[in-house]
């Protein structure tokens, strides 16, 4: 898999419960970010978490970040259908130039009413 | 304070015509990126430029794509003699410190080539 790939691909939940998606990545970062697309839309920044964090907030979004592992979370509480869109993480590989970050393909959430 | 800035945000070229894509970065940011998005796909990443800079242009194809941030006016990603596989949404991203720090996006310019 390439760095920045999300799991599950698609995932439908109802609406009020909680949404969890998850990221790995292959090499070592400077910081990874969540970011929010709606359909036909351009990307919407949500979380940044450096790697020396292991967890951040933001309202009902909640980032976990484990380097041992490799690996992120992003859990949406109480879910509402305005969450419904495609969700990327994207990694700022630990390379010199530190110039690009690189997308996953992303978890398109759709919540039921 | 207004955010990125791109235009057109729809454009149809023919096989062969150029393509021209304009981005204004967020005020004050120096840093701008260009991305690439297919349908269902992730971005990928295409470009970094600074203020009359090319720093990173790993992610351009190394031919008919060229882009510049002039010292005055907007990042241009051109795009010449296009064919139907650079039907794409194409994003910019600026940032104030580079890379490390946070990229706010545009919303995109959806390029049809037909």
């Amino acid at each position: 898999s390439q760095q920045g790939e999300e799991d599950p691909q698609a995932l439908s939940i109802q609406e009020g419960e909680n949404a969890t998606m998850n990221c790995s990545y292959k090499t070592s970062i400077n910081n990874l970010q969540w970011y929010r697309q709606n359909s036909g839309r351009g990307l919407v920044h949500l979380i940044l978490i450096r790697s020396n964090e292991r967890e951040k907030h933001s309202g009902r979004l909640r980032v976990t970040l484990d380097t041992s592992k490799k690996s992120s979370s992003l859990l949406i509480t109480a879910s509402r259908a305005a969450d419904t869109a495609s969700y990327f993480c994207a990694t700022a590989p630990m390379y010199s130039s530190a110039s690009k970050i690189i997308f996953g393909s992303g978890t398109r959430l759709s919540i039921r009413p | 304070n207004a955010g990125v800035m791109q235009n057109p945000r729809h454009l149809v070229r023919r096989r062969g015509q150029e393509a021209r894509l304009r981005c204004s970065p967020m005020k004050g940011h120096s840093h701008v990126y260009w991305y690439r998005q297919l349908p269902e796909e992730g971005l990928k990443f295409m470009v970094y430029l600074q203020k009359e800079n090319i720093i990173d242009e790993s992610g351009m194809p190394k031919e008919r794509f060229s882009a510049e941030f002039p010292k005055e006016g907007p990042s241009i990603l051109r795009i010449q003699q296009v064919v139907r596989g650079d039907s794409a949404a194409y994003f910019c991203a600026s940032s104030q410190q580079g890379a490390l720090e946070t990229q706010y996006f545009g919303p995109g310019t959806r390029l049809l080539v037909l």
